[in-house]
């Protein structure tokens, strides 16, 4: 069956760490995938996009990985803030008709001061 | 153009009563997409429009749950007969492309009682 798995529901780390969120998959082929944060009682907000045949991409403290043989991706946040806590999640891009995109069920962060 | 907009952002019904929620994408958007999200899940896809053609159901979407989007510009989406397991955030997202992020609304919180 199709899974995918987000690391854990809850990940705590003390304000300046690294948070590293994993994002692993089960029997899709994305295109591409995506990470998105999400505020209790609010819509999902993109974060960063990475492709099937890029490694890496980075946008400010943020770094994304992509791993098509492990089926994995990782996500991380340096220097991480009280700021940054939330819920991530991240979402296959699977080259159907529609395009649509298929989330985890999210890992909610919270950075302690 | 301040993103995409969702109302009612809460809606109490009585079960077996019929809600409509609308959406406004972004105006240069011609994809929109409704999701539904439960409680500790992740966005799970309902139905897409490329303009104004409904282009994919999920198997999710029951006969109760109808979409249109008149003229490739709002949408709605009406739930009839309500039940409680109709309990979520619907959520409703617009792309430029298929393959780009996604912009979502804040949602529409329905609580059947």
């Amino acid at each position: 069956s199709q899974k995918i798995e987000q690391n854990s529901e809850a990940l705590n780390i003390q304000e300046g760490k690294t948070a590293t969120l994993t994002c692993n998959y089960t029997n899709y082929s994305p295109a591409y995938l995506q990470w998105y944060r999400q505020d209790p009682g609010r819509g999902p907000v993109f974060l960063l996009l990475i492709r099937e045949n890029e490694k890496e991409k980075r946008k400010e403290r943020l770094k994304v990985t992509f791993d098509t043989t492990l089926k994995q991706s990782l996500f991380h946040i340096t220097a991480s803030q009280p700021a940054d806590s939330a819920t991530y999640l991240c979402a296959l891009g699977i080259p159907t008709g529609a395009n649509n995109l298929f989330f985890g069920t999210g890992t909610r962060l919270t950075v302690i001061p | 153009d301040t993103g995409v907009s969702q109302n009612p952002r809460h809606k109490i019904t009585k079960r077996g009563q019929n809600v409509t929620f609308r959406c406004d994408p972004i105006s240069e958007h011609n994809r929109l997409y409704w999701y539904r999200q439960t409680l500790g899940q992740g966005p799970e896809f309902l139905t897409y429009f490329q303009n104004e053609a409904q282009l994919e159901k999920s198997r999710l979407l029951s006969d109760r749950f109808s979409a249109e989007r008149p003229k490739g510009s709002f949408s709605t989406l009406e739930i009839q007969r309500t039940e409680q397991g109709d309990s979520a955030m619907y959520l409703c997202a617009s792309t430029l492309t298929g393959d780009t992020e996604a912009f979502f609304g804040q949602g529409t919180r329905l609580t059947v009682v």
